[in-house]
C-alpha cells in the first residue's frame, strides 16, 4: 500500500497563475511530513517539515499546509524559476520501523 | 561548507560486474541514507545508518546489494553482481539527528548496467 500519493503528476502554469499541489498520506501517528524540491539532474532540496494538523509554513512564493490526511503546497504567483519536481515524504509508522517514504512527485512547469 | 559528496557521478558497467558507489556526508552529520530513484518507482530508501550503525536495511532489494559505513565520513554501496534492472540514480543523503530531520542530498550517481 502506498504511504504517500501526490497529485497531479504534472502541472503547467502560466507565470503568475497560482495553484496547489496535493500530497495525501496513510501512515498513522504522523511523525512529520516533508516537502522537497528537485531540479533536473540534482538531488532533492529540503523545503519544509510539518508536524501537526493546522500547521502552515511559508517560504517566498510557497506555502505548505497540513491536515490529518493530506498536505498542500500552495504556489502563489509562480515564476519560471519555480519549475521543478516537488516531492513530499513521510517517515513510516511504527509497523514499518525506520523507513522513509517519498511520493512520486509533481512536475511543475511555469511558462513565462 | 561542502555538501554531500558522491562519486562517481556517472558509472557505466556491464552485467555481472561489481559496482561500488561512494559517499562523504556533511561533516558533523550522524545519519546517512542511501536512496535509489527510477522513473517507475520514484525515490526509495535502501538503507539508513545512524552513528555509523545500520538501523534499517529493509529497502535493500536483494543480497546483491550491500552497504558499509566504516567511519563517520565515508560510506559505500556495493552491487555484486550488477544487473540491467539496477540502472538508476543512486543518492546519498545525510542529516543531523535521525530520519525525522532535514536530509541533505548529494548530486547522485547515475548507474547504467548494460
Amino acid at each position: 500500500e502506498d504511504q504517500v500519493t501526490q497529485s497531479p503528476e504534472a502541472l503547467r502554469l502560466q507565470e503568475g497563475e497560482s495553484s496547489s499541489l496535493n500530497c495525501s498520506y496513510t501512515v498513522s501517528g504522523l511523525r512529520g511530513l516533508f516537502w522537497y524540491r528537485q531540479d533536473p539532474g540534482k538531488g532533492p532540496e529540503f523545503l519544509f517539515t510539518l508536524y501537526s494538523a493546522g500547521e502552515e509554513k511559508e517560504k517566498e512564493r510557497l506555502k505548505a499546509t497540513l491536515t490529518k490526511k493530506e498536505s498542500f503546497l500552495h504556489i502563489t504567483a509562480p515564476k519560471p524559476e519555480d519549475s521543478a519536481t516537488y516531492l513530499c515524504a513521510v517517515p513510516g509508522d511504527l509497523n514499518t520501523g525506520n523507513q522513509f517514504y517519498f511520493g512520486t512527485g509533481t512536475s511543475l512547469t511555469v511558462i513565462p | 561548507d561542502a555538501g554531500v559528496i558522491q562519486s562517481p557521478r556517472h558509472e557505466v558497467t556491464e552485467m555481472g560486474q561489481e559496482v561500488t558507489l561512494r559517499c562523504k556526508p556533511i561533516s558533523g552529520h550522524n545519519s546517512l541514507f542511501w536512496y535509489r530513484q527510477t522513473m517507475m518507482r520514484g525515490l526509495e530508501l535502501l538503507i539508513y545508518f545512524n552513528n555509523n550503525v545500520p538501523i534499517d536495511d529493509s529497502g535493500m532489494p536483494e543480497d546483491r546489494f550491500s552497504a558499509k559505513m566504516p567511519n563517520a565520513s565515508f560510506s559505500t554501496l556495493k552491487i555484486q553482481p550488477s544487473e540491467p534492472r539496477d540502472s538508476a540514480v543512486y543518492f546519498c543523503a545525510s542529516s543531523l539527528g535521525t530520519q525525522y530531520n532535514e536530509q541533505f542530498f548529494g548530486p547522485g550517481t547515475r548507474l547504467t548496467v548494460l
